[in-house]
């Protein structure tokens, strides 16, 4: 089945930028999706459609998409940014499109 | 504003069937390529999709769940309804249901999630 793959950790010191990976096959052809959560809480969307940022959300937030490769990106990292960290696309080989997550990364500020 | 919330059992025992609600407002569940998703995550793991369904009646599931999962809706009273056969265990998690784009499949409202324990 399709996956997405994310690195477990990312470590980052306050005011330096991170960057969070996500690989997946179908990824050039399908839209990615970013959302952050944090403990006890419930996601929410950070960026959709590989690059664009919903109202609200802070501009240090961004994201790119590269052949088979998505990244978020946020400048400036800050405390409040310590997180989970997951991508979302869709696997359209069947009748149905499905949709997957990757496995998450914890977004550790330092 | 937009808002999802699901409800349902907090405990249900092993082989039981499992039936969560998710009513919504804000939006209405006949908007065009508009859905709604079920999605959950045992404690401390990642997010697992496990459901959709979209305003033209469009379904799909996990493939690893298929066979235990159904998913519809009522328009009228702007609920979507999951159930889950032969419960077990490692079903335990938090169950959310969240707003769905058929364009892109990507989510931007999510429900504050229901805690679903699998015990005897």
């Amino acid at each position: 089945s399709y996956e997405l793959t994310q690195p477990p950790s990312v470590s980052v010191s306050p005011g330096q930028t991170a960057r969070i990976t996500c690989s997946g096959d179908a990824l050039p052809k399908q839209y990615a999706y970013w959302y952050q959560q944090k403990p006890g809480q419930a996601p929410v969307l950070v960026i959709y459609k590989d690059s664009e940022r919903p109202s609200g959300i802070p501009e240090r937030f961004s994201g790119s998409s590269s052949g088979t490769t998505v990244t978020l990106t946020i400048s400036g990292v800050q405390a409040e940014d310590e997180a989970d960290y997951y991508c979302q696309s869709a696997d359209s080989s069947g009748t149905y499109a499905k949709v997957v997550f990757g496995g998450g990364t914890k977004l550790t500020v330092l | 504003q937009v808002t999802l919330k699901e409800s349902g059992p907090v405990l249900v025992k092993p082989t039981e069937t499992l039936t969560l609600t998710c009513t919504v407002s804000g939006f209405s569940l006949s908007n065009a390529r508009m859905g709604v998703s079920w999605i959950r995550q045992p404690p401390g793991k990642a997010l697992e999709w496990l459901a959709h369904i979209f305003s033209n009646d469009e379904k799909s599931y996990s493939t690893s769940l298929k066979s235990r999962l159904t998913i519809s809706k009522d328009t009228s009273k702007s609920q979507v309804v999951l159930t889950m056969t032969n419960m077990d265990p490692v079903d335990t998690a938090t169950y959310y249901c969240a707003r769905t784009t058929q364009s892109g499949y990507g989510i931007d409202y999510w429900g504050q999630g229901t805690l679903v324990t699998v015990s005897s």
